[in-house]
């Protein structure tokens, strides 16, 4: 299965400021997602990063707030930009992957960036 | 719109069975996922049902009945390592859509 490197694992921001978080995965795939984990919940899709064309964003969730670059088929990242405190959770980039028997197929995540905005 | 529902918190006894539930209205349909989260760490993958049934692994189960919009996930013989969030998710699209997830913790 594929193995994703996420970074950085852990941030601390200040306020009005941008991160650019990096997900590196070591097989090429067609999609990846970057989802949210607010603190004590339980995860939001943000947008899908598609290759070769923008990001595709769920409702709540925009460009400007969230840009997202695809360059190539192993490689995404997503940009918290204008942080507030409210922008303080967890990130995580997950692919989609085929694993094998009965044609089910899971998802693997990134191990996460914890951002904290003060 | 997209509903994903689950217990928020669930207790039990190590060396019991728990079953946790999941309801879910979506768009679209093509599989139900179950993963598990510790503190602090990615989830990770638990089960995948597409068809209607049960499907057993080791002291994990996974139920689901399409019709109803139902799943459950079944854990016997509880460890105290099963202490952890269990993460109920649909496949709309090729997008994996997370319920609100339940919070387990295992008492000795």
């Amino acid at each position: 299965s594929a193995v994703i490197s996420q970074k950085p694992s852990r941030d601390i921001c200040q306020r009005g400021t941008s991160l650019t978080i990096q997900c590196q995965v070591d097989s090429q795939v067609t999609m990846m997602f970057w989802y949210r984990q607010q603190p004590g919940q339980s995860l939001t899709l943000i947008a899908t990063a598609n290759q070769g064309s923008e990001a595709t964003y769920e409702s709540g969730f925009v460009i400007d707030k969230f840009p997202i670059s695809r360059p190539n088929l192993t490689f995404s990242t997503l940009t918290v930009s204008n942080m507030s405190p409210e922008d303080s959770s967890i990130y995580l980039c997950s692919v989609p992957l085929n694993q094998g028997e009965g044609g089910g197929y899971g998802y693997t995540f990134g191990s996460g960036t914890r951002l904290t905005v003060v | 719109g997209q509903n994903i529902d689950q217990p928020t918190e669930m207790t039990a006894t190590e060396g019991a069975i728990v079953q946790i539930n999941c309801t879910y209205q979506t768009s679209g349909f093509n599989g139900l996922f179950w993963y598990q989260q510790h503190a602090g760490e990615a989830p990770t993958f638990l089960s995948y049902n597409v068809l209607d049934g049960l499907e057993e692994k080791g002291r994990f189960s996974s139920f689901l009945s399409r019709s109803k919009g139902y799943s459950y996930l079944l854990l016997k013989e509880l460890q105290m390592k099963d202490s952890a969030s269990y993460l109920c998710a649909v496949i709309n699209t090729d997008k994996l859509i997370f319920g609100t997830g339940t919070r387990l913790q295992v008492f000795p």
